[in-house]
C-alpha cells in the first residue's frame, strides 16, 4: 500500500539550531512528494516538493531530498527560528493519480527563543 | 482574497444534531476535498470530488454527506451528531499535484 511515516513529536529547538525531521514512504508507483506546514490556527500550505529520485525541494531556507533508494524525503533547516514553530507533514501523491494524497501524522515543531 | 474558504469557522452543538460545512474555492480547481484532522494531529482524508463527481469516499460514516453544487463548492452535512465526531475538518482543493487548504473548521460536539 500507500503510506508516510514521520518522526514523533514534539521537536523542540533553540533558536538557530539544526532541524532535521525525519519521513519515510512506501509507494506502488513513482509518488512525487511534499512536506507542508501548518501554523497554528491555519490550515495547512506547502512548504517544497520533489517529483522525482534525487530531486531537492527547497523553500525559506528548508530543503528535503527525494532518496529513492531509502524511501526518504527528511525535511532540513540549517538554522530555524522562532516563527517556524508548527506542525509539519510529510505526504505523498502518485504520479497516476493527482487526486489522492496520503499524509504523514505530523511533527510538532517548538522553536525556544 | 481567500483561495479555500470555509465557513464556519467554530461549530459547537449538541449530540444528535445536524450541521453542515461549506466551503468555496476560487483558484479554478478541478478536484475538492474534505480532511479531517484529529486531536493529534492526524489528517485523514474524507472525501474528494472532481469536477462535481465523487471520486474518493473513505471509510466515513454514512451520517457524512458530501455536496457539491458546481465545481467551485463542496458542502460537508453531518446527521446525528457523535462525541467522536469533535475534530478541525479541512476543505481543500488541487490542481494536478499541489493542495490547497482552507483554515478549518474547528467542530465540538458536547
Amino acid at each position: 500500500g500507500n503510506s508516510v511515516t514521520q518522526m514523533e513529536g514534539p521537536v523542540t529547538l533553540s533558536e538557530e539550531a539544526f532541524l532535521t525531521i525525519n519521513c519515510t514512504y512506501t509507494a506502488t508507483g513513482y509518488p512525487s512528494l511534499f512536506w507542508y506546514v501548518q501554523y497554528p490556527g491555519e490550515g495547512l500550505q506547502l512548504l517544497l516538493k520533489a517529483t522525482k529520485a534525487d530531486d531537492k525541494g527547497s523553500n525559506k531556507g528548508f530543503e528535503a531530498t527525494y532518496r529513492k533508494e531509502t524511501t526518504s524525503f527528511h525535511l532540513e533547516k540549517g538554522s530555524v527560528q522562532v516563527s517556524d514553530s508548527a506542525v509539519y507533514f510529510c505526504a505523498l501523491s502518485l504520479d497516476n493519480n493527482f487526486n489522492k494524497f496520503y499524509f504523514g501524522s505530523g511533527t510538532k515543531l517548538n522553536v525556544k527563543p | 482574497d481567500t483561495a479555500v474558504s470555509q465557513t464556519p469557522k467554530y461549530l459547537v452543538t449538541q449530540m444528535g444534531n445536524d450541521k453542515s460545512i461549506k466551503c468555496e474555492q476560487n483558484l479554478g480547481h478541478d478536484t475538492m476535498y474534505w480532511y479531517k484532522q484529529d486531536s493529534k494531529k492526524f489528517l485523514k482524508i474524507m472525501f474528494s470530488y472532481n469536477n462535481k463527481e465523487l471520486i474518493i469516499n473513505e471509510t466515513v460514516p454514512n451520517r457524512f454527506s458530501p455536496k457539491s453544487p458546481d465545481k467551485a463548492h463542496l458542502n460537508l452535512h453531518i446527521n446525528s451528531l457523535e462525541l467522536g465526531d469533535s475534530a478541525v475538518y479541512f476543505c481543500a482543493s488541487s490542481q494536478l499535484d499541489i493542495q490547497y487548504f482552507g483554515a478549518g473548521t474547528r467542530l465540538s460536539v458536547l
